[in-house]
């Protein structure tokens, strides 16, 4: 199956300053990302759709000027924290979606980011 | 979107088969239902999916009811490495529709040695 990485794994920050995850597609092209937060014991919650080349589409409730999404290309995207707080603290997930597949919608997910805010 | 209805915990003994259902009473025609796994600390894996019929592959068997109102996930033979998070989502076929994936709480499978 297609392969998704983020970077970093994890990444320990304090409060105030911003923090960069990148999500790639390693072996196709990614015409849309998922950009997913997930507290402890909690479900996936979509924070918001890119799609390369065009500005991010984002849930309710998310701050865009907060978390900042550039899917400059077909295989990279960037999720941008910036002004962490602790309450930003979270396990961030991306997935990514191969738009040469029969099946359009089929997506492949990354390992996750813990983002922990000091 | 349709919302589905899934146990939040279910214990299936090593070496048994684990069967864990999913109600979707809402689904529409166009709905497609899938099943995603996330393990401890990892992004959630693709399991399997399908519209109508009833689904095999290496990983599980989808059974789908006639009316398309419930489905199960079958995991034949459950190993200690399947102990996960399973989800079970609804979504439309069409690419234009977006293409989220929308989460439920989904259903806390622990295997027992």
């Amino acid at each position: 199956g297609a392969v998704v990485s983020q970077h970093p794994s994890w990444v320990i920050c304090k409060s105030g300053t911003s923090v960069k995850i990148e999500c790639r597609s390693l072996d196709f092209q990614a015409t849309t990302m998922f950009w997913y937060r997930q507290f402890p014991k909690q479900s996936l919650m979509l924070m918001a759709t890119s799609n390369e080349g065009s500005k991010a589409t984002y849930e309710q409730g998310v701050e865009k000027d907060k978390f900042l999404i550039n899917h400059a290309s077909l295989t990279l995207s960037t999720l941008t924290v910036t002004s962490a707080h602790p309450e930003d603290s979270s396990f961030y997930i991306c997935s990514a979606r191969d738009g040469s597949l029969a099946d359009y919608n089929e997506q492949f997910f990354g390992p996750g980011t813990r983002l922990t805010v000091l | 979107d349709a919302k589905t209805t899934q146990p939040t915990s279910m214990d299936c003994a090593e070496g048994r088969a684990a069967n864990l259902p999913c109600n979707h009473s809402t689904i529409s025609g166009n709905e497609y239902v899938y099943w995603y796994r996330q393990i401890h600390s990892q992004g959630p894996q693709y399991i399997i999916h399908g519209l109508k019929n009833n689904e095999t592959n290496e990983m599980a068997s989808l059974i789908i009811t006639e009316d398309r109102k419930s489905s199960t996930l079958i995991l034949p033979h459950a190993t200690l490495r399947d102990t996960a998070v399973y989800y079970c989502i609804v979504r439309p076929s069409s690419y234009n529709q977006g293409g989220k994936l929308i989460f439920g709480q989904g259903t806390e499978l622990s295997v027992k040695p």
